[in-house]
């Protein structure tokens, strides 16, 4: 089946930095998902994008799916952040190992 | 929009008693719905696939027998776990994907502790 990766696995900011995310998979997705699950474990949709750019305020998103690989942006981070961030090829329902992202304030 | 609730939240049991969790899609009609289960500090793996309807298609080594789906309704599916056993404490959770569209909506997660 498809994989899916995800680095860093670990992050640790301060508030106020800018980071980037990244999610690589081994074949041609239809569909693919960002999510942020929080400290109570709700997963909470960040971006539907098989393929383009989407911004959602201060989060953006980037699938070049040609070359098999989607990018979180998050600038400006903020406490609220924290928690993991996992990619997922929905069609496929796999998921990436997660980044675990930190920041303190 | 894309509300996913589940009920219980928590959930404690004994070993061998048997406990059901219910996923509910609130303002859409799920053709399909997912199952998950989360160990802590891993990711999610899928456990399985329902369709309203029709039996549920699991995943390779989850047991069918234990793990019992139902997709009663475009709005329902439940997922009992048998004869419980510690090794099965985990966090479960669901997701649908309405008629038509591709994109997942997650439920809240149970966590279920089995003593």
């Amino acid at each position: 089946g498809i994989q899916v990766e995800q680095s860093p696995p670990d992050l640790i900011l301060q508030e106020g930095a800018n980071s980037t995310l990244r999610c690589n998979f081994s074949d041609s997705v239809n569909n693919l998902q960002w999510f942020h699950q929080n400290p109570w474990g709700q997963l909470i949709n960040l971006f539907y994008i098989p393929s383009g750019t989407k911004q959602n305020g201060r989060l953006s998103a980037t699938t070049v799916a040609t070359e098999r690989y989607s990018l979180l942006y998050i600038s400006s981070s903020q406490t609220t952040d924290s928690g993991v961030y996992f990619c997922a090829v929905t069609g496929d329902m796999r998921f990436g190992a997660g980044t675990r992202l930190t920041v303190k304030p | 929009g894309a509300v996913v609730s589940q009920h219980p939240s928590w959930v404690i049991c004994k070993s061998g008693t048997s406990v059901k969790i219910e996923c509910r899609s609130l303002d859409f009609q799920a053709t399909t719905m997912f199952w998950y289960r989360q160990f802590p500090k891993q990711s999610l793996m899928l456990m399985a696939t329902s369709n309203e309807g029709s039996k549920a298609t699991y995943e390779q080594g989850v047991e069918k027998d234990k793990f019992l789906i139902n997709h009663a309704s475009l709005t329902l599916s439940t997922l009992t776990v048998t004869s419980a056993h510690p090794e099965d404490s985990s966090f479960y959770i669901c997701s649908a994907i309405g008629t038509g569209g591709n994109e997942q909506f997650f439920g809240p997660g149970t966590r279920l502790t089995v003593l």
